[in-house]
């Protein structure tokens, strides 16, 4: 059974520029997580998908964070305008009951 | 809100040493706790975890217990391998509202040298 699969694994990209971060959760999850490490600190909490619905969007950072989810299945996570703050390791995850699944998540730097 | 608190790292140790990364954490409810494991290269993966007092996961050597008194899940291994080598997080997640909203600790990188 596949994972959780995260595209692209790094992006660097210009202040300004916009990125468009993709998560394949696992066949059949309802639930997705987005998480984002920055600076190496912990692990923050960005938003929770119920298949096509934002249950929760509470760690969104700001107005420059979009995420979707059409069709309940893979999600994307854009960022538009990057800003330099923003760079870190950005992970997804899914769950059907219990356990959440995390992805390789995607190194982005912004210079 | 809920936190979690990390003995703060790098950790070196030579092998076949003793492990333990401590970790404490503050929630209002009841939560159930973590330790996830990030080897170079790959993503997060589930250690162990404990979902009530005086439990205690175990997987590949580690352990930890859930120590309600304390607000504490120590993680311990007896003799580490150079492949322990990766980034351990300690998290908390309150399954009565959330199951897989979870709050985690900064991380604490190990590096075992033989």
């Amino acid at each position: 059974e596949a994972g959780v699969t995260q595209f692209p694994s790094h992006s660097v990209i210009e202040k300004g520029q916009t990125v468009t971060l993709r998560c394949d959760p696992i066949s059949g999850h309802d639930n997705l997580y987005w998480y984002r490490r920055v600076m190496g600190k912990e692990i923050k909490f960005l938003l929770h998908f119920v298949k096509e619905s934002k249950q929760d969007e509470s760690g969104m950072p700001n107005n420059r964070f979009l995420a979707e989810r059409t069709g309940g299945t893979y999600s994307t996570l854009k960022v538009q305008p990057a800003e330099l703050e923003d760079s870190g390791v950005y992970f997804c995850a899914s769950s059907q009951h219990f356990e959440a699944f995390f992805g390789q998540g995607t190194r982005l730097t912004v210079v | 809100g809920d936190s979690v608190t990390q003995m703060e790292g790098p950790v070196t140790l030579s092998e076949e040493a003793c492990l333990t990364i401590n970790c404490t954490y503050t929630a209002t409810g009841y939560p159930s706790l973590f330790w996830y494991v990030q080897y170079p290269g790959e993503g997060l993966q589930l250690l162990l975890k404990a979902t009530k007092a005086d439990d205690k996961g175990s997987n590949k050597g580690f352990e930890a217990t859930y120590r309600k008194e304390t607000t504490s899940f120590h993680l311990e291994k007896g003799s580490v391998q150079v492949s322990d080598s990766a980034v351990y997080f300690c998290a908390l997640s309150d399954l009565g509202t959330n199951a897989g909203k979870s709050t985690f600790g900064d991380g604490t990188t190990l590096t075992v040298k033989p």
